[in-house]
């Protein structure tokens, strides 16, 4: 089954700076890749989502990009701000129905 | 609120009781899933239901779990016979059909085994 490793666990930033989250994937023939943020309590919320065809997808603050060569995959977050803190979870899917997240990463944005 | 429900949020049991959960997807949504969140890692699939027909179901889920979706709107999970490994966030998810559609989560049901 596809495996997904998530780096790094944990990320500090200050406020203003910017967070890179990175993900990869074990099956070569995964092609959708989603980013999650959950919030401590709260149901896990997509942010932004990238399908194999695309190599980089930008919504406002937040972009992902894709490598399929190297199958790696990450979020980035520019002027980060106190509400984005918050764990962060890539997932894959090889199918059109089944995800595998990621373990997480802990983002705490110190004001 | 149209978004994914989840009953209870919270439920805490003695090891061996049986526990039902509820989710009721967002409505037009005729795919609903199944996962299983542990602390400190991401949500693991269960299982997934394409309107009443459960297409798939993870090795995890053992022959104590059963989930149904009788009409194709809500959907069940029972566990029996409940033992301390069952303890976690149990998450449903709906979407729609095809193509990679994005899942939305509901709030999940925290399951603790005493």
């Amino acid at each position: 089954g596809e495996n997904v490793e998530q780096h790094p666990s944990t990320l500090s930033v200050q406020e203003g700076d910017s967070a890179v989250i990175k993900c990869t994937y074990s099956d070569s023939a995964s092609n959708y890749f989603p980013w999650y943020k959950q919030e401590l309590g709260k149901r896990p919320q997509l942010i932004i989502d990238i399908r194999s065809n695309v190599g980089e997808k930008k919504d406002q603050r937040i972009a992902v990009t894709l490598n399929k060569t190297a199958k790696h995959f990450s979020l980035h977050i520019t002027e980060t701000q106190p509400e984005d803190s918050a764990v962060y979870f890539c997932a894959a899917s090889i199918s059109d129905y089944k995800l595998s997240f990621g373990a997480g990463t802990t983002v705490t944005v110190r004001a | 609120d149209t978004g994914v429900s989840q009953d209870p949020r919270h439920k805490i049991t003695k090891r061996g009781q049986n526990v039902t959960f509820r989710c009721d997807p967002i409505s037009e949504h005729n795919r609903l899933y199944w996962y299983r969140q542990t602390l400190g890692q991401g949500p693991e699939f269960l299982t997934y239901f394409q309107n009443e027909a459960q297409l798939e179901k993870s090795r995890l889920l053992s022959d104590r779990f059963s989930a149904e979706r009788p009409k194709g709107s809500f959907s069940t999970l029972e566990i029996q016979r409940t033992e301390q490994g069952d303890s976690a966030m149990y998450l449903c998810a709906s979407s729609l059909t095809g193509g990679n559609q994005p899942q939305h989560f509901g709030d999940g049901t925290r399951l603790s085994i005493l």
